[in-house]
């Protein structure tokens, strides 16, 4: 059964930083890798699939990058702002297509 | 249409009743998938449809949980007998079959009262 862990559980910084986000799952034979947003009282927002042939996708200020082998995943935010505060689920895709999804991680990014 | 919807949005119930859940996938999406998620908590993976049938309904958390879904479009979730425990964010997702992304719906916010 996938297991799928993120550190930091939470991450407050002050606007501007730069930070990274981990993931780390148990069973490397995945087809993907999702990264998603979850807004307090919302869905999830999608924000970058990774293909298990690829290392890394970048969308604006955002990178992630899969080293399936050793089951980990990061997620790399560039200059952090206000907007950015929310809680960032990592999911790897499996068997059925379906998704395990970590607990998150809870980013505060203060003015 | 343009995204997953989820109806209700919010739906508050007395224990005992059963309630209906409501997705409806992005047009041509074949999977569909029915996640939970209680307070504090991560998503639970409940059922999987691809076209009509479920492949993978080893979520279901016990046998008062159904789900159906009517060719490639609606998915109900039903929840028989409720229970406080079954409160939750119940969320529905599609995608195209193969290695594709999923799409989430906003959810319904369940509350037994």
């Amino acid at each position: 059964k996938q297991e799928v862990t993120q550190i930091p559980a939470a991450l407050s910084v002050p606007e501007g930083e730069n930070l990274v986000l981990n993931c780390s799952f148990t069973d490397s034979a995945i087809y993907n890798l999702q990264w998603f947003r979850q807004d307090p009282g919302k869905g999830l927002t999608s924000l970058l699939l990774i293909q298990s042939s690829q290392r890394e996708q970048t969308s604006g200020r955002l990178n992630a990058s899969l080293d399936k082998s050793s089951g980990r995943s990061t997620l790399y935010i560039a200059a952090s702002q206000p907007g950015d505060s929310a809680t960032y689920l990592c999911a790897p895709q499996g068997g059925y297509s379906t998704l395990t999804f970590g607990k998150g991680t809870m980013l505060l990014v203060s003015p | 249409g343009a995204g997953v919807s989820q109806s209700p949005s919010n739906k508050v119930t007395e224990k005992g009743k059963d309630v209906e859940l409501r997705c409806d996938p992005i047009s041509g999406h074949t999977a569909l998938y029915w996640y939970r998620q209680r307070l504090g908590q991560g998503l639970e993976f409940l059922i999987y449809f691809q076209g009509n049938s479920a492949p993978d309904k080893s979520g279901l958390p016990s046998d008062r949980f159904s789900a159906e879904r009517t060719g490639e479009s609606v998915s109900t979730l039903t929840i028989q007998r409720t229970q406080q425990e079954d409160s939750a964010v119940y969320l529905c997702a599609s995608s195209l079959p193969g290695s594709d992304g999923y799409t989430f719906g906003s959810g319904t916010r369940l509350t037994v009262v």
